[in-house]
């Protein structure tokens, strides 16, 4: 258990759906984050917000819409996905930027 | 890109070896960290040292940080089956902000 439980663990969806992954950390963070890790590729930074503010947007495709309502909650909203966004996703969180962070287990996303 | 590196990008050891992987980066660093990842796990923060440490130790874990070479290396000592996972080094760069910047990782097995 750490701390941060992401839902769903697995999600299947259509490139014309809309769905959201849901975030939730129970740390008393400052900071979340959204990664995308794809096979044989780095782990690629998505979003940053500290304290409930979005800090960094590493140029993701404007079909991912993060939310960040409170500190505790991060929401990532998927619209119009393409098959090439099937990876895992991951959110985080630490207490300040730049501490370590705890991370969750994921949503294994597949676009058909 | 300051991106880390890890080397081997696979290893294989006998239960109750040692493994050693090694992680290099191109720019200066505010601190590197060393994260393990289980199979359709989140990422686990292992260990954290910073730019003005050499070596660090945690349990059976020993990582040193090289600055004028760029390079860093992780230590498991007595290794168990358990320690089969994926290896990821992470950089705190000192002109990234909030951004950690991860290596490919390496996969570790230790057989029984």
């Amino acid at each position: 258990e750490t701390g941060v439980t992401q839902t769903p663990r697995h999600l299947v969806m259509g490139m014309t759906n809309k769905k959201s992954l849901k975030c939730e950390q129970h740390l008393g963070h400052n900071a979340m984050y959204w990664y995308k890790q794809s096979a044989k590729k780095p782990l690629e930074l998505m979003f940053v917000y500290n304290f409930k503010e979005q800090t960094e947007n590493n140029s993701v495709p404007s079909r991912f819409s993060p939310e960040c309502p409170n500190s505790s909650h991060l929401f990532l909203h998927l619209h119009t996905l393409q098959p090439e966004d099937s990876a895992l996703y991951l959110c985080a969180s630490s207490q300040e930027r730049n501490q370590p962070q705890h991370f969750g287990d994921g949503t294994r996303l597949s676009i058909l | 890109s300051q991106q880390g590196e890890e080397d081997p990008q696979a290893l294989s050891i006998q239960e109750g070896e040692n493994a050693t992987m090694n992680c290099s980066y191109k720019t200066s660093i505010n601190n590197l960290q060393w994260y393990r990842q289980n199979s359709g796990r989140g990422l686990v923060h292992l260990i954290l040292i910073r730019s003005n440490e050499r070596e660090k130790h945690s349990g059976r874990l020993r990582v040193t940080l090289d600055t004028s070479k760029k390079s860093s290396s992780l230590l498991i000592t007595a290794s168990r089956a358990a320690d089969t996972a994926s290896y990821f080094c992470a950089t705190d760069g000192e002109t990234s902000g909030s951004r950690l910047t991860f290596g490919e990782g390496t996969q570790l097995t230790v057989n029984p």
